[in-house]
C-alpha cells in the first residue's frame, strides 16, 4: 500500500547534537511538507518542498534544514541552533496542484534532554 | 494571508450526541477547506474537504461540514457520536499558491460514555 513512512517513532537525543529525521512517500507526489505540533499550537510549517533539489521555508525554519535529493525522500535536520526542539514532527505529501488534502505519516516525537 | 480559527480547545459530548466543531477562516476569496482527525500519537487524516459547489459536503466516518461564506464558517457536525472518535480535530485552509494549508490549533473531542 502507498503512503509516508516516518522513522524513528521517537527519538532521543542530547542538547547540542544535530538528528535527522526521516520520511519517505511511495505515493508517486510531487509535494512535501515538514510540521511541527506543539500542544495547543497547532500544527506550524517547517519547510516545504514542491519538486525535487527545490526547498522553501515555512514560519519557523530556523534551526532546521532539509534536502529534497530524490522525489521519495524529504529529511530534516533539526540542528543545535533550534532553541526548543522538543515537539511532535509530521511529514506530508501531496500532489502538487492537486487540492485534494496532504497524506500525512504517523509523525516522529522528538526528546531532546 | 489566510488564517483559521478553532475557538473551543475542548469539547466533551456524551456518546449518541450531536456534535458541532467550529472553525472560522479569514481569506478574501474562496478557499479550500479541510477537516483532519488526530489520534493520540498519530499523524493526521482527512475527513473531507470543500473548493465549490454544495456547501454541506460529506465525510468519512459519518461527519459532513456546511461552508457559510456569510459567516466565513466551516464547522463539522456528526449527528451522533462514538466514543471513537474522541480524538483530535483540526480545521485547514489554503489559498492556493504552493497548495500550503494553515491549520487552526486544534479542538479535543472527549466522549463520556
Amino acid at each position: 500500500d502507498g503512503g509516508i513512512t516516518q522513522s524513528p517513532k521517537y527519538l532521543f537525543r542530547k542538547e547540542g547534537q544535530n538528528v535527522t529525521l526521516s520520511c519517505e512517500q511511495n505515493l508517486n507526489h510531487d509535494a512535501m511538507y515538514w510540521y511541527r505540533q506543539d500542544p495547543g499550537q497547532g500544527l506550524r510549517l517547517i519547510y516545504y518542498s514542491q519538486i525535487v533539489n527545490d526547498f522553501q521555508k515555512g514560519d519557523i525554519a530556523e534551526g532546521y534544514s532539509v534536502s529534497r535529493e530524490k522525489k521519495e525522500s524529504f529529511p530534516l535536520t533539526v540542528t543545535s541552533a533550534q532553541k526548543n526542539p522538543t515537539a511532535f514532527y509530521l511529514c506530508a505529501s501531496n500532489p502538487t496542484g492537486d487540492m485534494y488534502g496532504y497524506t500525512f505519516g504517523s509523525g516522529t516525537r522528538l526528546t531532546v534532554v | 494571508a489566510q488564517s483559521v480559527t478553532q475557538p473551543d480547545i475542548h469539547i466533551t459530548v456524551s456518546e449518541g450526541a450531536s456534535l458541532e466543531l467550529r472553525c472560522n477562516y479569514s481569506y478574501g476569496a474562496t478557499p479550500y477547506l479541510f477537516w483532519y482527525v488526530q489520534s493520540p500519537g498519530q499523524g493526521l487524516q482527512l475527513l473531507l474537504k470543500y473548493f465549490s459547489g454544495d456547501t454541506l459536503v460529506q465525510g468519512i466516518k459519518g461527519f459532513e461540514a456546511e461552508f457559510k461564506r456569510s459567516q466565513s464558517s466551516f464547522n463539522l457536525r456528526k449527528p451522533s457520536v462514538h466514543w471513537s472518535d474522541a480524538a483530535e480535530y483540526f480545521c485547514a485552509v489554503s489559498a492556493g499558491g504552493g497548495n500550503k494549508l494553515t491549520f487552526g490549533t486544534g479542538t479535543q473531542l472527549k466522549v463520556e460514555l
